[in-house]
């Protein structure tokens, strides 16, 4: 059973719109939440991430926004360039364990 | 500063031979990890090392795969003998516990 979904597979936007990627877990002790980016034949990339005890987090165009609530979180890329085309993934992890949770991913297509 | 190094890059076999994929961590990180992507699975983690200890093996599929970390700076993940289900790209990571993980390149490994 998945611990994490990303239950889009694919988003398209225009260039200079927003992109939302959306992600949802289903356990409630995890506390640590991360974003990876992936090109095609290369390994993800570290992207942005949030604990548990904060809501927001930013860093340039890319903000994360948790609500533990709704066990959901979700990364907004604003302005979205071509460059960002990319597959999103989602991951998660628990304070007593050291590995990550990951989602399916989402890939977003950035339209010029 | 050289990242997470994984070699081959690409592997083709037979179904029934031994296969070795190898990893060389990030200088000065504690913690590598073991993933396999598959398009049905997405992104799962198979083993993770601690100080060069295994810490969590539950996600090795059989007896089959077998993971070695001898020292800081080197990891072999073994299949022996390889099946063609075994065929997916696979990840060696290295960072921190509870931080966020690097990845390297991957290896494409196909299985006749």
């Amino acid at each position: 059973d998945q611990q994490v979904k990303q239950n889009s597979p694919s988003l398209s936007v225009q260039e200079g719109r927003i992109s939302i990627l959306n992600c949802d877990y289903t356990n409630s002790m995890f506390d640590y939440f991360l974003w990876y980016k992936k090109y095609p034949a290369e390994g993800p990339t570290f992207l942005i991430s949030i604990s548990s005890i904060k809501d927001k987090n930013e860093d340039g165009r890319f903000t994360v926004f948790l609500n533990k609530s709704a066990k959901h979180l979700s990364l907004h890329i604003v302005p979205s360039q071509p460059g960002d085309s990319a597959v999103y993934f989602c991951a998660a992890s628990e304070g007593s364990q050291g590995n990550l949770i990951f989602g399916k991913g989402t890939k977003l297509s950035v339209k010029p | 500063d050289a990242g997470v190094i994984q070699s081959p890059r690409h592997e083709v076999t037979e179904m029934g031979q031994e296969v070795t994929l190898r990893c060389k961590p990030i200088s000065g990180h504690n913690s590598l990890f073991w993933y396999r992507q598959t398009m049905m699975r997405g992104l799962e983690l198979l083993i993770y090392f601690n100080n060069n200890v295994p810490i969590d093996d539950s996600g090795m599929p059989e007896d089959r795969f077998s993971a070695k970390m001898p020292n800081a700076s080197f990891s072999t993940l073994k299949i022996q003998p390889s099946e063609p289900r075994d065929s997916a790209v696979y990840f060696c990571a290295s960072g921190f516990i509870y931080n966020e993980q690097f990845f390297g390149p991957g290896t494409r490994l196909t299985v006749l």
